[in-house]
């Protein structure tokens, strides 16, 4: 059975510091992916995270992934209110989705 | 020009009752997915459908079915809800396979079973 977890679940942070989200699975997988869900809003996808060493980004955010660890990190740099959102990584599994828990992130003025 | 629609938004019903939830993509994917949000935020999910070929969450109880008239629809069946049914109910579409490509989410159904 394929686990993902999150670490850490709640984040609450100043604005303009910086912070790392982590995600980690259990069991073999080359792809991973980053969502993004404001309160009572939708999923919108953030990365899609193809391979071994794959790095992107977009803003103040950036997505790396590590396969061989089974690790996924969700860098964010200089953090403003806006980023302020519960963040989940999923894995692929045969034909179907594993999510993490997600990160709740709240950023402070 | 939504991607990923789905009606109604909001459904509040009693307990015993069968109801059904919409969702249409405008995409032009292969594969669409109904996903259950828990009061905790957890997304679980229930179906995967690619080209016919239905992937069933083996935790689904059955009184919940889907539905494909075509490829740019999965509507959701629910069958004598019950108060455990409250949730947030997502549909989503991907290109190609299952698992392939990142998921294009809709609004979400609001479910409340009184």
């Amino acid at each position: 059975e394929l686990k993902v977890e999150q670490n850490p679940l709640f984040l609450s942070m100043q604005e303009g510091k910086n912070y790392t989200i982590y995600c980690n699975y259990s069991t073999t997988s080359d792809r991973l992916y980053w969502y993004r869900q404001d309160p009572g809003k939708s999923l919108e996808s953030l990365f899609v995270l193809l391979s071994n060493g794959a790095v992107k980004q977009e803003g103040r955010l950036m997505a790396s992934l590590d396969t061989k660890a089974r690790l996924s990190t969700l860098h964010i740099t200089a953090a403003v209110h806006d980023l302020s959102a519960t963040y989940f990584c999923a894995v692929p599994l045969g034909q179907n989705f594993v999510f993490g828990p997600g990160t709740r992130l709240s950023v402070l003025p | 020009d939504t991607a990923v629609s789905q009606t109604p938004k909001y459904l509040v019903t009693q307990m015993g009752n069968d109801k059904s939830i919409k969702c249409e993509q405008n995409l032009g994917h292969d594969t669409m997915y109904w996903y259950k949000q828990d009061s905790k935020k957890f997304l679980k999910i229930m179906f995967s459908y690619n080209n016919k070929e239905l992937i069933i969450n083996e935790t689904v109880p059955n009184r919940f079915s889907p539905k494909s008239p075509d490829k740019a629809h999965l509507n959701l069946h629910i069958n004598s809800l019950e108060l455990g049914d409250s949730a947030v109910y997502f549909c989503a579409s991907s290109r190609g396979l299952a698992g392939a490509a990142a998921q294009y989410f809709g609004p979400g159904t609001r479910l409340l079973v009184l």
